[in-house]
């Protein structure tokens, strides 16, 4: 596709069930970004992935929370056991960047909506 | 270390007025800076960014945002308000491979 694609766009889940987001970007980006997006408290970033390699993920906020991808395209953040707090919009980036200070455009997707009841 | 704050979370401006969204920031490096845009039901995207070039930077729809090292700040303006400028506005920095967000300002346009 031309964008970024996330599915599925809304979930809605149980207390202590599991979930997977998934993450299309854009074919030939390297970069992959996951951000969590809450009310009132702007864009958190969770992980960076380059290529199938997560060099950064100390925004993820518990061992709850993972994340891979796979083939250097295709991501899925998964969240186990999920919490209401874990409620928000998760947002999925992708960009050409491959190393050092990240001086280029991020091309996000519309995110995902979960809500945990 | 990197971060941003964005002062008030919520802007009203009249339509034709001046808008101003304010940034300011924290990085251990010499920053660069970002604004981007969330009209209501869509994706993030690029304002415009500041890459240590000039330090007056125009971007997309009329929107121009200043780099000052000495107030640490990135300021975000447009001269004249429009209806369709209604939306959520991130300011984000990078001192690494990732951005760090602000929490947001949202504008609202008054007719």
């Amino acid at each position: 596709g031309a964008g970024v694609s996330q599915s599925p766009s809304n979930k809605v889940t149980e207390k202590g069930k599991d979930v997977e987001l998934r993450c299309d970007p854009i074919s030939g980006h390297t970069a992959l970004y996951w951000y969590r997006q809450s009310l009132g408290q702007g864009l958190e970033f969770l992980i960076y992935f380059q290529g199938n390699s997560a060099p950064d993920k100390s925004g993820l906020p518990s061992d709850r929370f993972s994340a891979e991808r796979t083939g250097g395209s295709v991501s899925t953040l998964t969240i186990q056991r999920t919490q209401q707090e874990d409620s928000a919009v998760y947002l999925c980036a992708s960009s050409f960047h491959r190393q050092g200070r990240n001086t280029g455009e991020l091309f996000f997707g519309e995110g995902s909506r979960l809500t945990v009841l | 270390a990197q971060s941003v704050t964005q002062l008030g979370s919520h802007v009203s401006v009249s339509e034709g007025a001046l808008v101003l969204l304010r940034c300011n920031y924290s990085s251990s490096v010499p920053p660069y800076l970002f604004w981007y845009v969330q009209y209501p039901n869509q994706g993030l995207q690029l304002l415009l960014k500041y890459t240590s070039a000039a330090t007056l930077v125009k971007g997309i729809n009329g929107f121009e945002a200043e780099f000052k090292k000495s107030e640490t700040s990135f300021h975000l303006t447009k001269p004249s308000a429009h209806m369709s400028d209604a939306a959520e506005y991130f300011c984000a920095v990078s001192a690494s491979e990732k951005l760090t967000f602000g929490t947001g300002t949202r504008l609202t346009i008054i007719p």
